[in-house]
């Protein structure tokens, strides 16, 4: 079963706006992660932040979590049409394992 | 550039045929992930080892499928009989376990076909 459920299903903006996605999860987390899948291709692994965080930067991604409200978003600002591509969160559950439950992602487009 | 690679690419077969995935995780990686999307299910969690060990392969359907690390350069995921149902993208992906949380890198996955 999908841990983690992105919303929304799928985002257009214009070059330079800002997108925000974000993500919702069922049970308690040692972290979550973000990551990215262009058309075809692998997913690439974009940010992680740990249970007792609460915000992380880098560069032009923001990601906020939120434990008691179990939900996570995802900031890009300023895109580019190069930020086109398929976002997903993902969920380490804290069973032992490590290992990753992920949503079904976010399909960005960005328009010049 | 470290990178996980994956062969083949594409592969398209019949049903009953035998399947072999292969996977060469990033060197020094001591986790390997095997995941299989598809649109309706996406992204889903097939099998995992950690130095070389299975420890998790409660998503893989047992009766068809194997994944096995012969050594620490090479990991094989095999259907035998395939299905149609098992057309997907199935990926690899390998990480560096330690004491903390530690990020998947993946492969360009294989997309197979089952005709």
């Amino acid at each position: 079963s999908q841990q983690g459920e992105e919303d929304p299903q799928a985002l257009s903006i214009q070059e330079g706006e800002n997108a925000t996605m974000n993500c919702s999860y069922k049970t308690s987390i040692n972290n979550l992660q973000w990551y990215r899948q262009n058309s075809g291709r692998g997913l690439v692994h974009l940010i992680l932040i740990r249970s007792n965080e609460r915000e992380k930067h880098s560069g032009r991604l923001r990601v906020t979590l939120d434990t008691s409200k179990k939900s996570s978003s995802l900031l890009i600002t300023a895109s580019r049409a190069a930020d086109t591509a398929s976002y997903f969160c993902a969920t380490d559950a804290n069973s032992g394992y490590s290992t990753l439950t992920f949503g079904k992602g976010t399909m960005l487009l960005v328009s010049p | 550039d470290a990178r996980v690679t994956q062969t083949p690419r594409d592969k398209v077969t019949e049903m009953g045929q035998e399947v072999t995935m292969r996977c060469q995780p990033i060197l020094g990686h001591n986790t390997v992930f095997w995941y299989r999307q598809t649109m309706m299910q996406g992204l889903e969690l097939l099998a995992y080892f950690r130095n070389r060990a299975p420890l998790d392969d409660s998503g893989m359907p047992k009766d068809r499928f194997s994944a096995e690390m012969p050594d620490a350069t090479l990991a094989t995921l095999k259907i035998q009989p395939s299905e149609p149902r098992d057309s997907a993208v199935y990926f690899c992906a390998s990480g560096r376990s330690g004491s903390g949380p530690y990020e998947q890198f993946f492969g360009p996955g294989t997309r197979l076909t089952v005709l």
